[in-house]
């Protein structure tokens, strides 16, 4: 997985609490991101980063935030989380788009329940 | 404009036929093709990718069919094998940043 962990790997908790999940990477890539998988919806992008303290929002971001204060580390927070964020959340990396090539390398995946 | 559309949602093929699995698209900012391919329990990986200036691009039994004037592309699996089995998502990008819109996924169950 090129490089890539995401912690924890399940997880199941309960509606209103805060939940963190952390990206960490090895590879010194400038771009990180996270996505959420549902069935029926593919990959939908949350939040990503260009850089330390760089970040964006992506097409569902609503109900997510994130932080990037070192290169290898990303953290998707869930600042109260509900039912409907029950997915299997995808953190990926990627270098600069300047080599105009845009592959994306994906981590093994947090599987969340919330209850 | 950003979306990608997918399809079939899913797909059996009999062992050393061919997959076929379609995609569209409706930005013409899009420069980049890329398919991913999943197993379960496992992160996408790429597979393979297409520009625009090509109209395919093979890679051992893979090949990509892009049709530019019908914004359409196309994943051809020739001689598939139960190792193909898996999820397939074709993803478009272009424009001036660095994300992937992807399409909705399609199951490929591959039978022996």
């Amino acid at each position: 997985d090129a490089g890539i962990t995401q912690s924890p790997r399940h997880k199941v908790t309960e509606t209103g609490t805060p939940v963190t999940l952390r990206c960490h990477q090895t590879e010194n890539h400038r771009y990180m991101y996270w996505y959420r998988q549902d069935p029926g919806h593919g990959l939908r992008l949350i939040h990503y980063s260009y850089g330390v303290k760089d970040t964006d929002k992506g097409e569902v971001s609503d109900g997510y935030s994130v932080s990037r204060s070192k290169t290898e580390d990303f953290l998707l927070t869930l600042e109260s989380a509900t039912s409907s964020q029950t997915s299997v959340y995808f953190c990926a990396i990627s270098e600069s788009r300047a080599f105009s090539y845009n592959e994306q390398f994906f981590g093994p995946g947090t599987r969340l329940t919330v209850l | 404009q950003q979306q990608v559309k997918q399809s079939p949602q899913s797909l059996i093929v009999q062992k050393g036929g061919i997959s076929i699995i379609n995609c569209a698209y409706e930005n013409t900012a899009f420069d980049y093709f890329p398919w991913y391919q999943q197993f379960p329990g496992k992160g996408p990986a790429l597979l393979i990718a297409i520009r625009p200036d090509v109209s395919e691009k093979k890679e051992g039994r893979f090949t990509i069919s892009f049709n530019k004037s019908a914004k359409q592309f196309s994943l051809h699996i020739m001689d598939s094998q139960p190792g193909d089995s898996a999820t397939y998502f074709c993803a478009a990008t272009g424009g001036a940043t660095n994300k992937l819109i992807f399409g909705t996924g399609t199951l490929l169950a591959v039978q022996p």
